[in-house]
């Protein structure tokens, strides 16, 4: 099985909009951390955001905010007045159990996301 | 954010040439370095994870033999792909855990890849 599934493999928004890019996951381990990496086509793994499976509150970095919802294991990147330079791809990512492990991310299959003028 | 460099940024070789790419971490220390390959249009591969001061941990699949990793210092792994052939194409990318001291925090920074083209 999947740990990280992204559903949507392209998405558009309109320019100045929000967007929420889909991310569910799948462990048993109550210590994991998520993360959401934007890809440009430069190549470049651009961290963007970070919710620990313990934090109380939804992370928000600037436009970027991740509606955490732990009961449905999911992890949803929500961008907030979307700008052209947002066109890129999107990867969210898991690391389980925080405490004493190599910490290697699992990464999802991405999303593109393509913002219009 | 922290900065993680690599370098080349491209490398066009020979076939049967080796190729040697580093990956330093500029304003952190890294005890542990990850090496990732991903092919166009899909997501990261996760190679080999690096631990400064001791041998390398390969994926399964991954040919250690093939794949050099060295982590010789706080700040620099290095992945050599020995032997290349056409099938090695493909853009690697290296990562840096920075450790915050504060339970699950850790965050892996990226470096910019590196697009190996073996002719």
């Amino acid at each position: 099985a999947q740990k990280i599934t992204q559903t949507q493999p392209g998405m558009f928004v309109q320019e100045k909009e929000a967007v929420t890019l889909d991310c569910t996951y799948d462990t048993s381990d109550p210590s994991y951390g998520l993360f959401w990496y934007k890809q440009p086509s430069s190549g470049e793994m651009i961290f963007l955001i970070y919710q620990g499976s313990y934090d109380q509150q939804n992370a928000t970095e600037g436009r970027y905010s991740l509606n955490f919802q732990k009961a449905r294991k999911s992890a949803n990147l929500v961008i907030s007045a979307s700008q052209l330079g947002d066109s890129a791809m999107y990867f969210c990512a898991m690391r389980e159990g925080v405490e004493g492990s190599q910490g290697n991310l699992i990464f999802g299959k991405g999303t593109k996301l393509s913002v219009k003028p | 954010g922290a900065v993680v460099s690599q370098h080349p940024s491209r490398v066009i070789c020979k076939s049967g040439t080796s190729v040697k790419i580093e990956c330093r971490s500029l304003d952190f220390q890294a005890t542990t370095m990850f090496w990732y390959r991903q092919f166009p249009k899909q997501s990261l591969m996760l190679m080999a994870t690096s631990n400064e001061g001791s041998k390398a941990t390969y994926e399964q699949g991954v040919e250690k033999d093939k794949f050099l990793i060295n982590h010789a210092s706080l700040t620099l792994s290095t992945l050599t792909v020995t032997s290349a052939h056409p099938e090695d194409s493909s853009f690697y990318i290296c990562s840096a855990r920075r450790r915050t001291g504060v339970r699950g925090t850790d965050t892996q920074y990226f470096g910019p890849g590196t697009r190996l083209t073996v002719l």
